[in-house]
């Protein structure tokens, strides 16, 4: 079946640092999409992606969708505190189902 | 605009023992969803309602587990009897649709299982 898996489990950065997370298919997606979970909260949607090489932008957040739609990444620019959390992508290929990565917990220091 | 309701908030039970919990979705969502979010790892969908049918229930292990959603309203999730390895946060989704070009899911707070 459909794998999703995301790099790096963990990251530690300074404030002012940026961050990315990885984020790889072992199949082919319709699409792919992001979503920001505080501890001890639940998963809030943030973007989705359809098209292949796709960009977009929130802010200080940058996502991106592989030209073989099988990739995605997520850009955080000079992080915050305000930052922290997991950050999860979920791939849809054929059908319905959500498959969502792991995670990647970012973590800011002041 | 309200959320997406689910109750309890926490419950603690011992093995072999049988616990339900509850979803209301937002008002006017066709699509329903059921995730387990065990410690660490990111949600695993359990079973996807649209309206009152199921749409994707591969993951949910039918032995012991069960849902539904009646009136393509609210649902119920129920697990009888619970083992150890149950445990973890049960979280309720849901979204307008379950195709289009945005099929936001909402997620509600989710209810964390212990079983001892």
């Amino acid at each position: 079946g459909q794998q999703v898996m995301q790099i790096p489990q963990y990251q530690h950065v300074q404030e002012g640092e940026d961050f990315t997370t990885y984020c790889n298919s072992s199949t082919t997606l319709s699409n792919i999409q992001w979503y920001k979970q505080r501890p001890g909260g639940h998963p809030v949607f943030l973007i989705q992606l359809v098209k292949s090489g796709e960009v977009k932008k929130q802010k200080r957040l940058t996502f991106q969708f592989g030209e073989a739609k099988k990739n995605s990444s997520l850009h955080i620019t000079a992080t915050q505190t305000t930052d922290v959390g997991t950050y999860f992508c979920a791939g849809r290929s054929s059908g319905y189902a959500l498959n969502f990565g792991k995670g990647t917990s970012l973590l800011v220091t002041p | 605009e309200a959320g997406v309701a689910q109750s309890p908030r926490y419950k603690i039970i011992e093995k072999r023992q049988s616990v339900a919990f509850w979803c209301n979705p937002i008002s006017g969502h066709a699509t329903l969803y059921w995730y387990q979010q065990i410690l660490g790892q990111g949600p695993k969908l359990l079973i996807q309602f649209q309206n009152n049918g199921v749409v994707d229930d591969s993951q949910l292990p039918k032995d012991r587990f069960s849902a539904e959603r009646l009136k393509g309203v609210d649902s119920t999730l129920k697990i009888q009897p619970a083992k150890l390895e149950d445990s973890a946060v049960y979280l309720c989704a849901s979204s307008l649709m379950a195709s289009g070009s945005t099929d936001t899911q909402y997620f509600g707070p989710g209810t964390r299982l212990t079983v001892l």
